[in-house]
């Protein structure tokens, strides 16, 4: 059964500290999604590549927060310097791209605690 | 005012009722429409999607959407322990190449036994 693979799957860390989230999306698949969730905002859509071109980074502070795909086989986001605020869940989707019969699959996520 | 909104619950039932979740939504230009499943601590899972307007059933499950209205419902009979997750929708603009959803808030469902 394929599946999204996050890692790690846990992070605490100190305010300032780089923080690097690893996801390996499924196998095929070339579209793929980091999304951040919060109890107050739900999730989030932070930015999304297709053939591991970025495409929409808008939902993601710049200053702080960066997102590769160095191959097909993995995504990056990083955080540096990590905030308190960065503290939430983070969600690495992939997907075909080939529309409606396509839906998103997403990791088991990474639980990014700064304090 | 965010794009999709979505009561967040929690709501909780006893088992064998019928569950009823909703969305509402502001941008006309949704096309596409999905409920999303998320047990604790781990990713959403596509449950049910449509397309435009309609009704769509898969065993216990129905996905209501109402364009007209800018509303989507999902309805669960005979609701199980099981059933006890927060439930997303998410919705999309349009299929083709980006697949790009807003997703609600979700809202937290407890069936009890």
């Amino acid at each position: 059964d394929a599946r999204v693979t996050q890692t790690p799957r846990h992070k605490v860390t100190e305010m300032g500290q780089e923080v690097t989230m690893r996801c390996q999306p499924i196998l095929g698949h070339n579209t793929v999604f980091w999304y951040r969730q919060t109890m107050m905002q739900g999730l989030e859509l932070l930015a999304y590549f297709r053939n591991r071109a970025p495409l929409d980074d808008s939902g993601m502070p710049k200053d702080r927060f960066s997102a590769e795909m160095p191959d097909a086989t993995l995504a990056t986001l990083k955080i540096q310097p990590s905030e308190p605020r960065d503290s939430a869940v983070y969600f690495c989707a992939s997907g075909p791209g080939t529309g409606l019969s396509s839906p998103l699959h997403f990791g088991n996520g990474t639980r990014l605690t700064v304090t | 005012q965010k794009e999709v909104e979505q009561d967040p619950g929690p709501l909780s039932v006893p088992e064998g009722a019928i569950v009823s979740l909703n969305c509402t939504y502001s941008n006309s230009a949704f096309q596409y429409f999905m409920w999303y499943r998320q047990y604790s601590r781990k990713g959403p899972e596509l449950l049910m999607y449509t397309y435009s307007s309609g009704n769509k059933e898969d065993g216990r499950f129905t996905a209501q959407v109402d364009k007209s209205s800018k509303y989507i419902s999902l309805f669960i009979r005979d609701s199980q322990p099981s059933d006890s997750a927060t439930y997303l929708c998410a919705m999309g603009t349009g299929g083709g190449a980006t697949n790009k959803l807003i997703f609600g808030t979700g809202t937290l469902l407890a069936v009890q036994p």
